[in-house]
């Protein structure tokens, strides 16, 4: 398997313009988990998946950001409008349940100017 | 609620040296799983290893072993004759079988000097 997919790699953008982030993950994991690292906050969970249904969103910071899961195969994740503080790498990782080990994507790095 | 705490936020070794990076979680299942991932300089996460609270077992995979302790609630992480290869930030992790729950740990930012 190609392992998670994560797509764009690197993204710069300005203030207000909106980002949209995707992410395959490998195929027969059902949940899928998106977080944000940075330096000051470390690694957050903002949402994750089972079976293409969000099950906890607690950790989207604000309505600027939006998830998405389609189908088993794809998910994005939006930020409209994007400001400076969600410069951060984003990541993407997928798993057979929660209490399997999850598989992490190789991130996008996301400069907001 | 669960919580995984990693009170070494940085630790510098020369090589060669062993290393314990310690993880001590907080859980009121009984059924319950332990992780830990490595995020070394390049930035991807890489998992590393995954045990159930039924198996106190220590486990070693080469230079690695893991010693996990219900009685002290830890599962602390070694690193055997340490090589530059190992700067890293590791990261310990715990999820509960009762419930759709999991928690990541802090993480360690371990450097290994030449």
């Amino acid at each position: 398997d190609a392992g998670v997919i994560q797509s764009p790699r690197h993204e710069v953008t300005e203030m207000g313009q909106e980002v949209t982030l995707r992410c395959k993950p490998i195929s027969g994991h059902d949940y899928l988990f998106w977080y944000r690292q940075t330096m000051m906050r470390g690694l957050e969970l903002l949402i994750y998946f089972n079976n293409n249904v969000p099950i906890d969103d607690s950790g989207m910071p604000e309505d600027r950001f939006s998830a998405k899961m389609p189908n088993a195969s794809f998910s994005t994740l939006k930020i409209q409008p994007s400001e400076p503080r969600d410069s951060a790498v984003y990541f993407c990782a997928s798993s057979l349940e929660t209490v399997y080990e999850q598989y992490f994507g190789p991130g996008t790095r996301l400069t907001v100017t | 609620a669960q919580k995984v705490t990693q009170a070494q936020t940085e630790i510098s070794v020369v090589e060669k040296e062993d290393v314990t990076l310690d993880c001590v979680y907080e859980t009121r299942d009984t059924t319950y799983y332990l992780f830990w991932y490595k995020q070394p300089p390049s930035g991807e996460l890489v998992f590393l290893i995954r045990r159930n609270s039924f198996d106190e077992q220590n486990e070693i995979s080469g230079r690695y072993s893991w010693n996990f302790q219900k009685s002290t609630s830890s599962f602390n992480f070694t690193i055997t004759a340490s090589q530059v290869v190992d700067s890293a930030v590791y990261f310990c992790a715990l999820s509960e079988a009762g419930g759709q729950n999991f928690v990541f740990g802090p993480g360690t930012r371990l450097s290994v000097l030449p």
